[in-house]
């Protein structure tokens, strides 16, 4: 089993539609992030969290939200999604070790149509 | 602002060696990542640099030098499962994260 589990793997889904993207995790890491992957861009962050008391928005927070539920698991949310949120979505966690390596899920692919 | 820069895809032979260059401006520098990410998949980590220098781990170095902003990722004896995207990511000041939008390697027989 992966370390860092994404569901779902693939949605299609509405203009409109309120989408929830689950993240597990058992590595044992504090830090998890969601990111996302668009062709030509580099990845960019969403948001973090550092523990389970601590949020943080990154680069691109407008239109979604999330949520830390333990240690394990972050969810990401888009309350109604629209047609440019559609994307390549990563999890990721880390921990405080030297080289801050991520570990990455393996991807929830989300259409908006 | 704050920037990677790498070449969009590049194309090698397999069995030689190809160079991947990435530049960057960041407010800041905490650490250079290297990532390999085949198509459809999750991107994997292959190296870290923090000094100046290279750092060798099989087929595959990543070099760096802090004052010209620059790094490369060496890989030798390319396979034909090397055919990836390779990703250059800057940790900043504030330790976050900086991606450059990757290079598409394609290895020909």
């Amino acid at each position: 089993d992966a370390d860092v589990t994404q569901t779902p793997r693939n949605r299609i889904t509405k203009t409109g539609k309120r989408i929830m993207l689950e993240c597990s995790q058992t590595k044992g890491h504090d830090r998890m992030y969601w990111y996302r992957q668009d062709p030509g861009l580099g990845l960019r962050l969403i948001y973090y969290s550092f523990d389970v008391k601590d949020i943080n928005k990154g680069e691109i927070s407008d239109g979604y939200s999330v949520s830390r539920q333990a240690q394990a698991k972050f969810s990401l949310s888009l309350e109604s999604a629209i047609p440019n949120q559609t994307a390549l979505y990563f999890c990721a966690t880390s921990d405080l070790g030297d080289t801050g390596e991520l570990f990455f899920g393996e991807g929830s692919r989300l259409t908006v149509l | 602002g704050q920037n990677i820069d790498q070449p969009t895809e590049m194309t090698a032979t397999e069995g030689a060696i190809v160079q991947i260059n990435c530049t960057y401006q960041t407010s800041g520098f905490n650490g250079l990542f290297w990532y390999q990410q085949h198509a459809g998949e999750a991107p994997t980590f292959l190296s870290y640099n923090v000094l100046d220098g290279l750092e060798e781990k099989g087929r595959f170095s990543s070099f760096l030098s802090r004052s010209k902003g620059y790094s490369y990722l060496l890989l030798k004896e390319l396979q034909m499962k090397d055919s990836a995207s390779y990703l250059c990511a800057v940790m900043d000041s504030n330790y976050q994260l900086i991606w450059g939008a990757g290079t598409k390697l394609i290895i020909k027989p």
